[in-house]
């Protein structure tokens, strides 16, 4: 079974430029996550989806972060503009069901804003 | 809203000898409590967890415990090994969301 696939694995981008960033999760899950992690730090949560609907984006700041899903896969997550503080790895993961179950995570995309 | 602190932020332990993290959480509604295995430039990935109606859970050489009332769990994790050498996360959970502690760095030296 194919993990939970990310790209680009790594990004260098200019401050305010956009971003964007692309998650293919696993075969079936319908909850698909996207973290934000900074060096040294555990990972946080931006937003949570169960199938098409954010059902979680209280911590998403969407003054510059927007995420959709379409069709309840794929998932992209965009920046715009970027600031230098967005330099970080976002992580996007899966998970079956609702609720509390284990989430796989992908990669990750390393983002470096100059 | 929900806080998990993570001890300690790094360790270092002789091979074979015995590994413990702990980790308190401040919302006591939160029911699931995993642990993740965190290698350099590597993704997340779990190595144990547990729910709230269980107070201990073993595998192989790591072992979880949880005691509710004082809200507060921790990873054991016995005869290590080089290969256990990474950064280890909990987290606390209620409804799905997540939060992390801040990690710890273990370093087992052979």
């Amino acid at each position: 079974e194919a993990g939970v696939v990310q790209s680009p694995r790594y990004k260098i981008i200019e401050k305010k430029q956009p971003v964007a960033f692309w998650c293919n999760p696993i075969s079936g899950h319908n909850t698909l996550y996207w973290y934000r992690q900074n060096l040294g730090q555990g990972p946080e949560l931006l937003i949570r989806y169960e199938n098409e609907e954010a059902v979680d984006d209280s911590q998403l700041p969407k003054d510059r972060f927007s995420a959709e899903r379409l069709k309840g896969v794929d998932s992209t997550l965009k920046i715009q503009p970027a600031e230098l503080g967005d330099s970080a790895v976002y992580l996007c993961a899966s998970s079956s069901g609702t609720g509390d179950n284990e989430q796989f995570f992908g990669p990750g995309t390393r983002l470096t804003v100059l | 809203g929900e806080n998990v602190e993570q001890h300690p932020s790094t360790l270092s332990v002789q091979e074979g000898d015995s590994a413990v993290i702990k980790c308190t959480y401040s919302d006591s509604a939160s029911n699931y409590f995993p642990w993740y295995k965190q290698e350099l430039g590597k993704r997340p990935q779990l190595i144990i967890d547990i729910r709230s109606n269980v107070g201990e859970k073993k595998d192989q050489r790591i072992a979880v415990t949880l005691n509710k009332t004082a809200k507060h769990f921790s990873l054991h994790i016995t005869e290590t090994q080089p290969e256990d050498s990474a950064v280890y996360f909990c987290a606390a959970s209620k409804t799905g969301k997540l939060i992390f502690g801040q990690g710890t760095e273990l370093s087992v030296k052979p």
